[in-house]
């Protein structure tokens, strides 16, 4: 039973090109969370989402940045243009249902994909 | 808002000893709290949790207990294995919405050497 699966695993990009993270949940998820490890910081919530629906992009920047999770397919996580200050550790993890509001339920990460803009 | 602060790391052991990495919290109401593990080239994985004040959380000898008085949730181990190497995370959970937003410290990361 493979866990979350992300790539690619390291990506190197130059300002202003785009790059594209992928993450397939685990057999029987249907949601998904992309977290963001910038450098000497924590892991910081961006986007969640369920089959064809964004339910919460608060931590989203407003510019550049977007999700989707299709019907059929991984979640993909799309910078465009990227800058210096994207490079980061980006994280997905997901859950087989919501997580209500007390948190309480597990969520699965994948071991991430490190991006490093020159 | 929401966060946590963790003891900085690296944290070098040896073999046996006894491990405290610390944590706490600043949070609106009373949210769950977390501890994430992640080995080498691998995803966080949870390593133990508790969901209200008083609770203790514990798997593979690893031990915290939530503290509302300290707003604190340390992690103990009584005797650490070189194979406990690893990346350790403090995290709460977001009580107003329905998603997990999880909020982490910056980790602490541990060496255990023989």
């Amino acid at each position: 039973n493979a866990g979350v699966m992300q790539n690619p695993r390291h990506l190197v990009r130059r300002r202003g090109q785009e790059a594209r993270l992928r993450c397939s949940p685990m057999k029987g998820h249907s949601h998904v969370y992309w977290y963001r490890q910038l450098p000497e910081e924590g892991l910081k919530f961006m986007v969640y989402l369920q089959k064809e629906n964004i339910i919460d992009e608060s931590g989203m920047p407003k510019e550049r940045f977007s999700a989707e999770f299709p019907k059929e397919g991984p979640s993909i996580l799309r910078i465009q243009q990227v800058v210096r200050g994207d490079s980061a550790a980006y994280f997905c993890a997901s859950s087989p249902q919501g997580q209500g509001k007390s948190g309480a339920n597990v969520l699965t990460f994948g071991a991430g994909s490190r991006l490093t803009v020159l | 808002g929401n966060s946590v602060t963790q003891m900085e790391g690296p944290v070098t052991l040896s073999e046996e000893a006894f491990l405290t990495i610390n944590c706490t919290y600043t949070a609106t109401g009373y949210p769950s709290l977390f501890w994430y593990v992640q080995y080498p080239g691998e995803g966080l994985q949870l390593l133990l949790k508790a969901t209200k004040a008083d609770d203790k959380g514990s798997n593979k000898g690893f031990e915290a207990t939530y503290r509302k008085e300290t707003t604190s949730f340390h992690l103990e181990k009584g005797s650490v294995q070189v194979s406990d190497s690893a990346v350790y995370f403090c995290a709460l959970s977001d009580l107003t919405g329905t998603a997990s937003k999880l909020t982490f410290g910056t980790g602490t990361r541990l060496q255990v050497t023989l």
